[in-house]
């Protein structure tokens, strides 16, 4: 069974600075790609960020690039998200998704967890 | 960056009735297009993909078709879970973009 948690979130003030971890299991972690997918409160889904199962192809949205970094560890099955000089627009719920397949859809989705970004 | 509009906004329908949801985007996708649903308290589900392929374990009253700029998900007939918000997502080029949402609602 898939399963995929992340952790990590909380309450930081403007400026600041934050890492999400997603752990995965219950699929061979080194052969999909996987993203961040953050939702502001009461608002829609929007990509953040993209790596492959690799680890060497990294894709970033515009307004987050050069802030936040994702990377991956394949010996803990975990991903990151370091994100820096946060401001209120970043606060929502971060998800981590697993592609179902090579530049596929997302079949596999965690529960998320919280960012606020507020003083 | 490829935009997509979903409407309506809004849909308020009762059980047992049809669903048809629109997803436009502002350049061709191809069929590069998934729909997925999200109910309170829930993990994000997966609906379609590659505009009208219907994921692991989705029951056939939800189809997707369409192709290029215009694609439609439509659910036969209403069952009480399916009472949720749906998002289209493309991934022809990046950044990967979602639409605004389509929200079904009961009647």
């Amino acid at each position: 069974e898939v399963q995929l948690l992340e952790s990590g979130g909380g309450l930081v003030q403007p400026g600041g600075s934050l890492r999400l971890s997603c752990e995965a299991s219950g699929f061979t972690f080194t052969d999909y790609a996987m993203s961040w997918v953050r939702q502001a409160p009461g608002k829609g889904l929007e990509w953040v960020s993209e790596i492959s199962g690799s680890g060497n192809s990294l894709h970033y949205t515009d307004t987050v690039k050069g802030r936040f970094t994702i990377s991956k560890d394949n010996s803990r099955n975990t991903i990151y998200l370091q994100m820096n000089s946060l401001g209120p627009e970043d606060t929502g719920i971060y998800y981590c998704a697993k592609e179902r397949a090579y530049n596929s859809f997302f079949d596999f989705w965690g529960q998320g967890t919280l960012v606020t970004v507020s003083s | 960056e490829i935009v997509l509009t979903q409407s309506p906004a809004t849909l308020s329908l009762s059980p047992g009735e049809r669903a048809t949801l629109s997803c436009r985007a502002s350049q061709s996708v191809g069929s590069s297009l998934a729909w997925y649903q999200q109910r309170p308290g829930q993990a994000l589900r997966l609906l379609i993909y590659d505009a009208s392929s219907r994921a692991t374990g989705i029951p056939p009253r939800f189809s997707g078709s369409g192709s290029g700029t215009d694609f439609t998900l439509t659910i036969s007939s209403l069952e009480p879970e399916d009472f949720a918000v749906y998002y289209c997502q493309q991934r022809s080029s990046w950044p990967l973009t979602f639409g605004g949402g389509t929200k079904v609602e009961i009647k």
